[in-house]
């Protein structure tokens, strides 16, 4: 059974980066059919999508994070990293990594679906 | 950016009823839609996806329907582990969105 597990400091201090890896056990990361990908959620808020990544490395970024965030891949590791930099209070979430799952539809189309989920990690950004 | 409302933001029901959430987006996205279901202190869960789809091992009481920019969320009998917040999540050209959130609370 596919499991995520997210890793990382619990506290950042503000305008430093923020760094979290996801680690994927029980299946490979390196599948045709799957992106890997960051969800944070704000203590009492709701979801907010970061980036998400392919196995050979292409990215696509929540263009209101986009200028401060980075997510990478290392197949041999089964992994993939989020970096977010500049933080500030804003920034202190509950940070998911996710895999999505491509579905063909009705239309011949592809679209992706987060299936998996890690337990989560709690980032708190101050001095 | 394609942005979804849901509506409404909370609502208050018993166990036993029928339960309908929407989901509205600011552009048409055929059927790339999603719902979600979490629980505090937990991950989502997929629920739904391309809109009507239901995801192996969710209970059949729960149903969505829609297409371009109106979805629904329906939950045909309320059950008491359904007590949870729901969330919509849109996919259109590899970006995600998700809705605010519908809290459903116990009457």
């Amino acid at each position: 059974q596919l499991q995520l597990q997210e890793s990382g400091p619990g506290l950042v201090k503000p305008s430093e980066t923020l760094s979290l890896t996801c680690t994927v056990s029980g299946g490979s990361i390196s599948s045709s059919s799957y992106y890997w990908g960051w969800i944070r959620q704000p203590p009492g808020k709701g979801l907010e999508w970061i980036g998400s990544i392919y196995y050979s490395g292409s990215t696509y970024y929540n263009p209101s994070l986009k200028s401060r965030v980075t997510i990478s891949v290392d197949t041999s590791k089964n992994q993939f990293s989020l970096k977010l930099s500049s933080v500030t209070a804003a920034d202190t979430a509950v940070y998911y990594c996710a895999r999505s799952r491509r579905e063909l539809t009705g239309d011949l189309s592809y679209y992706y679906y987060m299936d998996v989920w890690g337990k989560g990690t709690t980032v708190t950004v101050s001095s | 950016a394609i942005q979804l409302t849901q509506s409404p933001s909370s609502l208050s029901a018993s166990v036993g009823d029928r339960v309908t959430i929407t989901c509205r987006a600011s552009q048409g996205i055929s059927s790339a839609l999603a719902w979600y279901q979490q629980k505090p202190g937990k991950a989502p869960k997929l629920l739904i996806y391309d809109a009507s789809s239901l995801e192996s091992g969710v209970p059949s009481r729960f149903s969505g329907s829609g297409s371009g920019t109106d979805f629904t969320l329906t939950i045909s009998s309320l059950q008491p582990e359904d007590f949870a917040t729901y969330y919509c999540q849109q996919f259109n050209s590899y970006l995600y969105s998700f809705g605010q959130g519908t809290k459903l609370e116990i009457k």
